[in-house]
């Protein structure tokens, strides 16, 4: 049972346009949403969150923006650059739980080209 | 600084064998988690540990697989008679504290090949 689900397995933009990462959660338990960007052979390190009490949340080129009731969050990157590249994972937090476990979706890879 | 230190990066095994997969959290952390990544699948939760306790295990199967986090020393990812299925990245994350959901810091992860 996927909760956590990223539909597109990859996107490509080109350098300076905007990439739009999207992601759907079915647990209406979930309280709290990241994104994390993973580079080949290295672990994924967290880019930027959002909690359920905001709809947007900005920090520099990324914005996260959060849906409740379709259950979508999206992350926009503005403007795109090719060390962008990589796979980006939303994850998910559940209400009540306040340490790090994570539901993560399958990931998107994103590739930004000169 | 050093990050989360995992080895081996690599390991093989052939089935039936043991795998032990290491964790050295980031200075001053005393909370581990571990994670799984099957191919073409996101991260999954396995377990979460302070130093010498289990807290949350609700991710792990239920057999052949074992963790633990001593006093000193690294965390251990501990998989008896490994099956082929058990091929995947097996990552660790560490934090500071308890309440933290973006304050994990994750390894580079360990391949687990079984042939």
């Amino acid at each position: 049972d996927q909760q956590v689900k990223q539909n597109s397995p990859s996107l490509s933009v080109q350098e300076g346009r905007i990439s739009i990462l999207n992601c759907d959660y079915t647990n209406s338990m979930f309280d709290y949403f990241l994104w994390y960007k993973k580079y080949p052979a290295e672990g994924p390190t967290f880019l930027i969150s959002i909690s359920s009490i905001k709809d947007k949340n900005e920090d520099g080129r990324f914005t996260v923006f959060l849906n409740k009731s379709a259950k979508h969050l999206s992350l926009h990157i503005v403007p795109s650059q090719p060390g962008d590249s990589a796979v980006y994972f939303c994850a998910a937090s559940a209400s009540g739980t306040s340490y790090g476990k994570l539901t993560f979706g399958q990931g998107t890879i994103l590739t930004v080209h000169p | 600084n050093a990050g989360v230190m995992q080895n081996p990066r690599h390991l093989v095994r052939r089935r039936g064998q043991e795998a032990r997969l290491r964790c050295s959290p980031m200075k001053g952390h005393s909370h581990v988690y571990w994670y799984r990544q099957l191919p073409e699948e996101g991260l999954k939760f396995m377990v979460y540990l302070q130093k010498e306790n289990i807290i949350d295990e609700s991710g792990m199967p239920k057999e052949r697989f074992s963790a633990e986090f001593p006093k000193e020393g690294p965390s251990i990812l501990r998989i008896q008679q490994v099956v082929r299925g058990d091929s995947a990245a097996y990552f660790c994350a560490s934090s500071p504290y308890r309440d933290t959901n973006e304050k994990l810091f994750f390894g580079s992860g360990t391949q687990l090949s079984v042939l």
